[in-house]
């Protein structure tokens, strides 16, 4: 079954310094893999996304992710973090072996907190 | 290009009562996605639709149920409302809900059963 987990519920980062947000996830075939970050009282804000090609994906406001097929990872990062990246951050994967009644269907994380302090 | 629009943004209803959410996808989208959304469960899928026929169900009571029409806007409908329904209603649109596709969400319906 597909699954997705987000180890961390609360990631602390001070300004200017990189930040990580962790994910790893279980596919039966190949992972399609999405980040996406919602800020209070809002919806989700695509930011990146991981179909095939170059493990380094690169997406909106600086943010890039790696994908590693060996450790079923794909953590986002950002080389220096602003006050306004604190926000609630999720992984979502697909997978491509699904057919029939999931295809298409979105797993999704639990969710990290990102606080970025001054 | 306008985003995906959910209304409305908040309702208050009662135990027992009934709802309907209504969602507008981006233009040209034609699969639409809700999902629900609470502290305690976390982003939970509960149904997709593409040219009007629904493809796939999440794990809900049959009290949930939705629909979409001709021009790919959707509705979803919960009867018989519950306290454990209070949550955020997520709607999501993407072309043609591809597995590679990006789903665009909607700003949410944020629901309070009192």
């Amino acid at each position: 079954a597909q699954s997705v987990a987000q180890p961390e519920d609360q990631v602390n980062v001070a300004e200017g310094n990189p930040l990580t947000v962790k994910c790893t996830y279980s596919v039966s075939g190949n992972p399609y893999l999405f980040w996406y970050v919602q800020y209070p009282n809002r919806g989700l804000q695509f930011l990146l996304k991981y179909i095939t090609g170059d493990n380094l994906v690169k997406g909106s406001y600086g943010f890039e992710a790696e994908f590693n097929k060996s450790q079923t990872s794909f953590h986002l990062k950002k080389p220096s973090a602003l006050v306004s990246d604190s926000a609630l951050y999720f992984c979502a994967v697909r997978d491509s072996a699904d057919r029939g009644s999931t295809l298409g269907r979105l797993y999704f994380g639990r969710g990290t907190q990102l606080t970025v302090w001054p | 290009k306008a985003g995906v629009t959910q209304t409305p943004r908040y309702l208050i209803k009662t135990r027992g009562q009934q709802v309907t959410l209504s969602c507008s996808p981006i233009s040209g989208h034609r699969s639409v996605s809700w999902y629900q959304q609470t502290p305690g469960q976390g982003l939970q899928f509960l149904f997709e639709y593409f040219s009007e026929t629904q493809r796939n169900k999440g794990n809900f009571p049959g009290r949930f149920s939705g629909r979409q029409f001709s021009n790919s806007r959707s509705e979803m409908n919960v009867s018989t409302l519950e306290l454990g329904d209070s949550a955020l209603y997520l709607c999501a649109s993407s072309p043609s809900g591809a597995s590679t596709d990006t789903q665009y969400f909607g700003p949410g319906t944020r629901l309070t059963v009192l």
